[in-house]
């Protein structure tokens, strides 16, 4: 049974950096596609981007400049960063297996609050 | 992007009750188009996966079905462990993937 767990702060300042790291557990993470996806309070989700155990990734447009995802295979996790947060950016950040477009794992979320 | 459109917002339903949700796409999207059911404070769950694919221990009540731009999830017997929110989602033409804005579904 795969397993993924996000870690990271869960409160950043505007402006900064977020940074998640996911760790993928009862499989390896050298297959598949891992994505990042986030849902506002009371809204809906977002997919933000995948990455390809490979180190390929791809990218929402609308975040793209903010965004970069990267994986270490040798610690069998992925990471997310995205930079200059503002309030717009809070939300419960998951970590995703990614079969190509269908998400089949999930984490259990966290939430990451943007504030000062 | 492909804009996904989900129909209700929210429903109200009782338990035994059928209940049909429906998300139309912006354009054609084949069969590529999958259902989650989201639980409060939870991850969302892979319900139906091409349109109308049965995911692996998921109750046979739920079905899905469609083609190019209109889908729609049906549960034939509500239980009360159904009442939460469901999503559709995308993934023919990425990036990025993209979901409906959710059909709360509510205990009458």
């Amino acid at each position: 049974q795969v397993q993924l767990q996000e870690s990271g702060p869960g409160l950043v300042k505007p402006s900064e950096t977020l940074s998640l790291t996911c760790t993928v557990s009862g499989g390896s993470i050298s297959s598949y596609y891992w994505s990042w996806i986030r849902q506002p309070p009371g809204k809906g989700l977002e997919w933000i981007g995948y990455i390809y155990y490979s180190g390929s990734t791809n990218y929402n447009p609308s975040l793209k400049r903010r965004v970069t995802i990267s994986v270490d295979t040798s610690k069998n996790q992925f990471s997310l960063k995205l930079i200059s947060v503002t309030a717009a950016d809070t939300a419960v950040y998951y970590c995703v297996r990614d079969l190509g477009g269908t998400i089949d794992y999930w984490g259990q979320g966290t939430l990451v609050t943007v504030s000062s | 992007d492909i804009q996904m459109t989900q129909s209700p917002s929210s429903l109200s339903a009782s338990v035994g009750d059928r209940v049909t949700i429906t998300c139309r796409a912006s354009q054609s999207i084949t069969n590529y188009l999958n259902w989650y059911q989201q639980k409060p404070g939870k991850a969302p769950k892979l319900l139906i996966y091409a349109a109308s694919s049965l995911q692996s221990g998921v109750p046979s009540r739920f079905s899905g079905s469609g083609s190019g731009t209109d889908f729609t999830l049906t549960i034939s017997s509500l239980q009360p462990e159904d009442f939460a929110t469901y999503y559709c989602q995308q993934s023919y033409s990425t990036p990025p993937i993209t979901f409906g804005q959710g059909t709360r579904l509510e205990i009458k």
